[in-house]
């Protein structure tokens, strides 16, 4: 199993670009989701989903924020316009349904100048 | 914002010492899990605790989960390099997903 696969594992751009992180869970996971990770908020969730309909997406910081799930081996987390406070490690993690563990992936550190 | 409070924020120690980090809440927990982050990696589950006054163990490291399931530790006995990283608690809400609120983390450095 290669576990949970995110891409890019690094992104760089500047104010005001669209960035889009890309997210493939473990097969037969039901459960999905989007953290983000900085020094001064610590982890946060961002939203999650189960068997790909959106849930809770409580912790998305403002509509520039978008995530989408089109099927069950596939998530996005957009960003447009970027500004550099989003700048953070995003975590896409998930779990199956029967377990409490979620496994996260490697992350995305974005920096937005 | 947090709910979980986690201290202490930063742990320096030298190998061979003992090291312990606290996880507090002013409500009742349904459960906490513990991760582990080493740095520029990701966090890894170590172990979920359900039970008041749960203790389970892990080699060198000791997990407790507080009577009044209001506070949980993770204690590690005899610290090792390898045990450098971060350590976070999080309470897994079972009505809302099972979403984790993750504690602020604890900074484990190891001297040789």
């Amino acid at each position: 199993d290669a576990g949970v696969i995110q891409s890019p594992r690094h992104e760089v751009t500047e104010m005001g670009q669209e960035v889009t992180l890309r997210c493939k869970p473990i097969s037969g996971h039901d459960y999905l989701f989007w953290y983000r990770q900085t020094m001064m908020r610590g982890l946060e969730l961002l939203i999650y989903f189960n068997n790909n309909v959106p849930i809770d997406d409580s912790g998305m910081p403002e509509d520039r924020f978008s995530a989408k799930m089109p099927n069950a081996s596939f998530s996005t987390l957009k960003i447009q316009p970027s500004e550099p406070r989003d700048s953070a490690v995003y975590f896409c993690a998930s779990r199956p349904s029967v377990a409490p563990k979620q496994f996260f992936g490697p992350g995305t550190r974005l920096t937005v100048l | 914002g947090q709910q979980v409070m986690q201290i202490p924020q930063y742990q320096h120690v030298q190998e061979g010492e003992d090291f312990t980090t606290y996880c507090n809440s002013s409500t009742t927990l349904s459960n906490i899990q513990w991760y582990k982050q080493r740095p520029g990696g990701h966090p890894v589950f170590l172990i979920q605790l359900v039970k008041s006054g749960e203790v389970k163990k892990q080699k060198r490291l000791t997990f407790q989960f507080g009577e009044a399931k209001k506070n949980s530790s993770l204690h590690i006995t005899a610290t090792q390099t390898t045990d450098v990283g971060t350590y976070f608690c999080a309470e897994r809400r079972y009505n809302q997903g099972g979403k984790l609120i993750f504690g602020q983390g604890t900074e484990l450095s190891v001297k040789p």
